[in-house]
């Protein structure tokens, strides 16, 4: 078990151009979840998947934001046309999905912390 | 919507102290769990104890220990003979059982412990 992980751990652009970040989750974790956490903030929620499938997104991922996970394993988190309030530290979590508190534990990762000049 | 709130931004503990941090939560829901997490400066963010709305004793994890008050919504968290590696931000967080999982949480409290 070596852990969500996620790469890259620091990105540097410049407003306007198109990031994009990519989480692996525990193998088997059926469930992986994004979140944003600005500094000083307690983490908020943004998409998360089951599988493959995508079955809910916040209201804060704005159109710009697009994440997919196309084999059900890792999953990538892109926004276009980056503006600075995107500045923050993107988290990636992943659980069991099973029923109970030990099947919906989430274990997160280090996060991707992203600076929008 | 469900609100988390940790109302001590920060909190200061001497070594081998004991130290409470307060979370209180908001929710129409009956079945849902809750957690902490640890956060160190600059580092992932760890569990360090969960709790099922449905069980009435509190959890607890070694030097970790939770007060769980279902009817007044509140969930603190007891650290025991407070450790220098102890030093970090503490997320409450609820989710409830029907919504996917996906976590709310408190604004943190920042824990300094002093040698």
């Amino acid at each position: 078990d070596t852990g969500v992980s996620q790469d890259p751990r620091h990105k540097i652009t410049k407003r306007g151009q198109n990031v994009t970040f990519r989480c692996d989750p525990i193998s088997e974790h059926n469930r992986l979840y994004w979140y944003r956490q600005t500094l000083g903030q307690g983490p908020e929620f943004l998409t998360y998947f089951q599988n493959e499938a995508q079955l809910e997104k916040s209201r804060l991922l704005s159109d710009r934001f697009s994440a997919e996970r196309p084999k059900g394993s890792f999953s990538t988190l892109e926004i276009q046309r980056t503006e600075q309030g995107d500045s923050a530290m993107y988290l990636c979590a992943s659980s069991l999905g099973l029923a109970g508190v030990l099947g919906d534990t989430q274990y997160f990762g280090p996060g991707t912390r992203l600076t929008v000049l | 919507a469900q609100t988390v709130t940790q109302s001590q931004p920060e909190m200061s503990v001497q070594e081998a102290e004991t130290v409470t941090l307060s979370c209180t939560y908001d929710t129409s829901e009956s079945d849902y769990y809750l957690f902490w997490y640890k956060q160190p400066p600059s580092r992932q963010m760890i569990l360090v104890i969960r709790q099922e709305a449905y069980k009435q004793q509190n959890a607890t994890e070694n030097r970790f220990s939770v007060n769980f008050q279902k009817a007044a919504k509140s969930f603190s968290l007891k650290i025991s003979d407070s450790q220098l590696g102890d030093a970090a931000m503490y997320f409450c967080a609820y989710t409830p059982k029907a919504a996917g999982n996906k976590l709310t949480f408190g604004g943190g409290t920042r824990v300094l412990v002093k040698p």
